[in-house]
This record gives C-alpha cells, structure tokens and sequence, in this order.
C-alpha cells in the first residue's frame, strides 16, 4: 500500500485482557514510532525502530506494554493486562531515513478503549 | 522533559478571518514540524522549518521559527472551512537523538464556520 497501515482502527477491551495492535510501515522505511496519542491531546512517543532494532523504549509507561519488529518491517504494539488509563488512539508513524529532519508518516491509528 | 506549549488550544472564526497559532518553549529544538489532523485519521506533515528566522509558505499558511529556535507561529490567511482540524506543532529537541524523536504541543482545535 501507499501509506502507513494500521489494525484493528478500533479495538474495545475489558479490564485485564491482553490486546496486539499491529502497524503494517510504507515499504523501505527504516524507522517506525509508536505514538499514544489521549483525546484532545498531542501524540507522546512511547518507542521507536530501525529497522528490527528496538533503540529506544524510554516512552513505554509501564512494563505492561511491548513492542516488537522482528523482521524490521511490521511492527506489534502489545498491552498486557489493559487498565482503563490505557485508553487512547496508539499511532504508528514510519520514515524513508532514520534522521531528525525525515519526514513522518503516520497511519490513522487505532483507538483503544478499555471498559 | 522539553515541553511545547501550544496557544491557543480552540479557535473558532468565520471564513475569511486571519488567524495565528503560536507554539513556544524554553528549549531550543534543532527543527520545528507543523502536522494538521482530521478526526480518525493521523497527522498530516505540513511544513518543517529549521533554521532559526525561516518563514515558509503553503498557499494561505505560513510558518515562522524563531531566531532562537525556541518558537514558532502558523498564520492562516482568509481561513475556509476546509482549514477545520487539529493543528500540531512538534519539535526535535536540539542535542537530541539523531532519528528524530519529536515532542509534539498538546494542539489548537480549529474551527472555521462558512
């Protein structure tokens, strides 16, 4: 595809349940970001790729959440034990250069809701 | 943590009016996003400034950094309707990591009524 996919747009969950969101990136891009985005709110980094390599998980908030990209293209947001606080749209963004100034593309997110 | 703080959080104007949102901190950032969001979707690159001074336009938007590099302004001219969406300022912290990890403002919702 053209652009960053990601699945399932919308996942509901109960307290307690284990949920995987998955982020297809555009084809050859290096980087990948996940981002938690609250309602109303800017995006907050939670972790970031190149390629399979995980470089930086300082945003993840608790141990609960996980993330993966084994072969440096999909990637897997996972979220053990869901509580209510980890409502909100997880977006994954992607980029051509693992550089500062390499444009983001991001996908349209997947809007968690824990109940 | 390098904060943006963004201003003004809503706004809402007749089409045709002028508008200016302002996206400033304490630090200095190596470059300066503009992302515009619709509801459902995932923001949408606008512009990327990063030399401290630049002005860029996009049609009826331009982006202003700061000489310091600490700030930056969208002015929107004659807004339409089709301008409506979450607007994100979102910077890479200088001396920061070399991949661009950004810190984004909590956002200004625009409305802009026909």
């Amino acid at each position: 595809g053209a652009g960053v996919s990601q699945s399932p747009r919308y996942k509901v969950a109960k307290r307690g349940q284990d949920v995987a969101l998955r982020c297809d990136p555009i084809s050859g891009h290096v980087s990948l970001f996940w981002y938690q985005q609250a309602l109303g709110q800017g995006p907050e980094f939670l972790t970031y790729f190149q390629n399979e390599a995980q470089l930086d998980k300082s945003g993840l908030p608790s141990d609960r959440f996980f993330a993966e990209r084994p072969e440096g293209s999909v990637s897997t947001l996972k979220i053990q034990r869901t509580q209510q606080e980890d409502s909100a749209v997880y977006l994954c963004a992607s980029s051509a250069a693992g550089t500062a100034n390499s444009p983001l593309h991001f996908g349209n997110g997947t809007r968690l809701t824990v109940t | 943590t390098q904060l943006l703080e963004q201003s003004p959080q809503f706004l809402s104007i007749q089409e045709g009016e002028n508008l200016t949102v302002y996206c400033n901190s304490s630090s200095v950032f190596s470059s300066l996003q503009w992302y515009r969001q619709e509801p459902g979707e995932g923001p949408v690159l606008l512009v990327t400034v990063v030399t401290g001074g630049e002005v860029k336009k996009l049609k009826r938007l331009t982006f202003q950094f700061g000489d310091a590099r600490k700030d930056s302004s969208l002015h929107i001219t004659a807004a339409q309707p089709g301008d409506t969406g979450l607007y994100l300022c979102a910077g890479a912290p200088a001396g920061g990591t070399s991949y661009g990890k950004l810190t984004f403002g909590q956002g200004t919702i625009l409305t802009v009524h026909p």
